[in-house]
C-alpha cells in the first residue's frame, strides 16, 4: 500500500491566522484530490490538482501539486470559524481506487 | 438531484446482529464504494464496485459483504457484528476507475454502534 501521510495531525489556530496542512508520498501519483469534512457529515471534494508544479485556488484556499509529483500542500489565509473541519487528501492511479491519508484536523476559534 | 443518500443514519447493534447498510446514488455513476471511519484511522475502502456486475474488495472488507443491485444501488451488509465494527460508515460514487480522476461524492454516513 502507497501511503499518503498528512501533517500536522491537528491544528488550533485563533481566526484570521494563516495555515499550511502537508500530504506527502514516496511515490509519484497521477494525480491528488483534496476533500474537507465537515464534523457530522461526508467528505466533499474541494480540488484536484493534476500537473506537477500546479496551484489552484479556491477562494482564500490555495492548493499546490509538488514538481515531482509526491507532495501537495493546502495553504488558508486568514481562516475563518466556517474553515474547521477535517481535510483529506487522496491519491489517484488510473484503475484503482483512491488511496487516503489520515487527515488533518482543523479547529478555528474566533 | 440527491446525490448520494445513506439508510439509516444511525443503528445500534447487539453484538452477533446482522444488518444491512443501503446506498443510492442518482448521478448515473459508474463505481461506488464502501468506506469506514475511525477516528485516527482516516477513510478505509471496505468494497467497491467498478461497474454494475462486479465487486472488488479493499483494504478492510473481513466481516463485510456487498451486492451491487443495480447501477443506482450498493448494499452493505454484516452478517453477525462485532464490537470492532462499530464506525462511521460513508459510501460513495465516481465516474468511474476509467474517469482518469476518480473524483468521488460522498453520502451522509451511517453512524453504527454495536454493542
Amino acid at each position: 500500500t502507497q501511503l499518503l501521510e498528512q501533517s500536522p495531525q491537528f491544528l488550533s489556530i485563533q481566526e484570521g491566522e494563516n495555515l499550511t496542512v502537508y500530504c506527502n508520498s514516496s511515490s509519484v501519483f497521477s494525480s491528488l484530490q483534496w476533500y474537507r469534512q465537515e464534523p457530522g457529515e461526508g467528505p466533499v471534494l474541494l480540488v484536484t490538482v493534476v500537473t506537477g508544479g500546479e496551484v489552484k485556488k479556491l477562494k482564500r484556499l490555495t492548493f499546490q501539486f509538488g514538481d515531482a509529483r509526491k507532495d501537495s500542500s493546502l495553504h488558508i489565509t486568514a481562516a475563518q470559524p466556517g474553515d474547521t473541519g477535517l481535510y483529506l487528501c487522496a491519491r489517484n492511479q488510473a484503475g484503482t481506487a483512491l488511496i487516503f491519508g489520515k487527515g488533518t484536523t482543523l479547529s478555528v476559534s474566533s | 438531484n440527491a446525490g448520494v443518500t445513506q439508510t439509516p443514519k444511525f443503528q445500534v447493534l447487539k453484538t452477533g446482529q446482522s444488518m444491512t447498510l443501503q446506498c443510492a446514488q442518482d448521478m448515473n455513476h459508474n463505481s461506488m464504494y464502501w468506506y469506514r471511519q475511525d477516528p485516527g484511522m482516516g477513510l478505509r475502502l471496505i468494497y467497491y464496485s467498478a461497474s454494475e456486475g462486479t465487486t472488488d474488495k479493499g483494504e478492510v472488507p473481513n466481516g463485510y459483504n456487498v451486492s451491487r443491485l443495480n447501477k443506482r444501488e450498493f448494499s452493505l451488509r454484516l452478517e453477525s457484528a462485532a464490537p470492532s465494527q462499530t464506525s462511521v460508515y460513508f459510501c460513495a460514487s465516481s465516474g468511474g476507475l476509467a474517469d482518469y480522476y476518480n473524483e468521488q461524492f460522498f453520502g451522509p454516513g451511517t453512524r453504527l454502534t454495536v454493542l
